[in-house]
């Protein structure tokens, strides 16, 4: 069974430009989870999606974050402006259904100059 | 409110000693689920185990044991006869049944010198 796809792994960008960040989950998984890692801490969620509704985005900047999972399947998540604190790893996640066990992506490092 | 505890921030040990990484809960729900994640320095984290609030049973998997304790509301990890390999940041985290969202501790980052 394939895990989670992210790209692109790597991103770098100067401040204020637009960046965005692909996933596609686990086949089957309905529920799909955007984090923000910054080094030394653990995950926080941005987002979480069930099949293609939005069930918590609470700790979503959307003043400048914005993320989208148009059919159920992939999601893009997108930051602009992009801001120096921005730089962080993005993980998406997905689960079966809501509570189940998450499982992770490699990640996208962003760095923000 | 949920809050998890992980207080140690780092453990360095000799490879084939053991060791045990502890995580605090907090919460108020009835049904609530505990769960440790593995993040290797290569960034991906791996998820290792789910234990649901009534199965109080220790489980065991290879090298690897938790020791879950409603009474001291810990859900502790024990990796036995360290490996290199093991080194990593450890997550704890936990979500409940009245919103599901992973609540997470700060992580044991963990080194085994050989």
């Amino acid at each position: 069974e394939a895990g989670v796809a992210q790209s692109p792994r790597y991103k770098i960008i100067e401040k204020r430009q637009s960046v965005a960040f692909w996933c596609n989950p686990i086949s089957g998984h309905a529920t799909l989870y955007w984090y923000q890692q910054i080094l030394g801490q653990g995950p926080k969620l941005l987002i979480q999606f069930q099949n293609n509704g939005v069930v918590d985005d609470s700790q979503l900047p959307k003043d400048r974050f914005s993320a989208e999972r148009l059919k159920g399947v992939d999601s893009t998540l997108k930051i602009q402006p992009a801001k120096l604190e921005d730089s962080a790893v993005y993980l998406c996640a997905s689960s079966r259904t809501v509570g189940d066990e998450q499982f992770f992506g490699p990640g996208t490092r962003l760095t923000v100059l | 409110a949920q809050k998890v505890t992980q207080a140690q921030t780092e453990i360095s040990v000799v490879e084939k000693e053991d060791v045990t990484l502890d995580c605090v809960y907090e919460t108020r729900d009835t049904t609530y689920y505990l769960f440790w994640y593995k993040q290797p320095p290569s960034g991906e984290l791996v998820f290792l185990i789910r234990r649901n609030s009534f199965d109080e049973q220790n489980e065991i998997s290879g090298r690897y044991s938790w020791n879950f304790q409603k009474s001291t509301s810990s859900f502790n990890f024990t990796i036995t006869a360290s490996q290199v390999v093991d080194s990593a940041v450890y997550f704890c985290a936990l979500s409940g049944d009245s919103n599901y969202q992973l609540i997470w501790g700060a992580g044991t980052k963990l080194i085994i010198k050989p």
